[in-house]
């Protein structure tokens, strides 16, 4: 079955540090990749995406590549802001029904 | 962008009561819609998948029967928590997808507390 590994938290970090955050997969196929964010007491957002193996999703700062061949989706950010704290999914999506398999969530800190 | 609506983002009902949950596409139609369950500091888990107009496929250990879900339209779908427990008091959040393409879109959520 699918499956998502996603790097344990919580993450902390200053303001302008670089971020990332590990996410690995096993799927069957070829699925779709994502990174949702999640603000306290809200639902997801989508943050962004990719939907084959080199393509590259970038939004807001933040960037992730589809690797096929490590099969991972790693989301980085080169400086973030204290904005940015919130709890990030991986997530990817396969099969007819494009059900998301999400990881456990990365809780994500920064102080000013 | 896709917008999903979810309604009441907060609802406190009694033990035995029945609650229901709506989840609205505004500006796309839904061919499939997902709701989840989310414990705290924890991920989320898919309870149900609908499409419209056919019934909901449910997860594993979900109780089709507690958890009434409704697809009656490509833009509304509801989920009841019939007789609701204490133990079912969580974060419930639906997504919706349209059939062109790969994402999910994602309501706002309800917290559902069961007293």
């Amino acid at each position: 079955g699918n499956s998502v590994t996603q790097m344990e938290g919580p993450v902390t970090l200053s303001e302008e540090a670089f971020l990332t955050i590990n996410c690995t997969y096993t799927a069957t196929g070829y699925p779709s990749l994502f990174w949702y964010v999640q603000y306290p007491g809200e639902g997801l957002q989508l943050l962004l995406k990719a939907t084959k193996a080199d393509d590259k999703g970038s939004n807001k700062g933040f960037e992730a590549t589809y690797r096929k061949e490590t099969t991972s989706f790693h989301l980085e950010k080169g400086s973030v802001q204290v904005s940015d704290s919130a709890v990030y999914f991986c997530a990817l999506s396969s099969g007819s029904a494009r059900q998301l398999t999400f990881g456990s969530g990365t809780q994500l800190t920064v102080l000013p | 962008g896709a917008v999903v609506s979810q309604h009441p983002s907060r609802v406190i009902c009694k033990s035995g009561t029945s609650v229901k949950i709506e989840c609205r596409s505004l500006d796309f139609q839904a061919t499939t819609m997902f709701w989840y369950r989310q414990f705290p500091k924890q991920s989320l888990m898919l309870m149900a998948t609908s499409n419209e107009g056919s019934k909901a496929t449910y997860e594993q250990g979900v109780e089709k029967d507690k958890f009434l879900i409704n697809h009656a339209s490509l833009t509304l779908s509801t989920l009841t928590v019939t007789s609701a427990h204490p133990e079912d008091s969580s974060f419930y959040i639906c997504s919706a997808r349209q059939e062109v393409r790969t994402e999910a879109f994602f309501g706002q959520g309800t917290r559902l507390t069961v007293v």
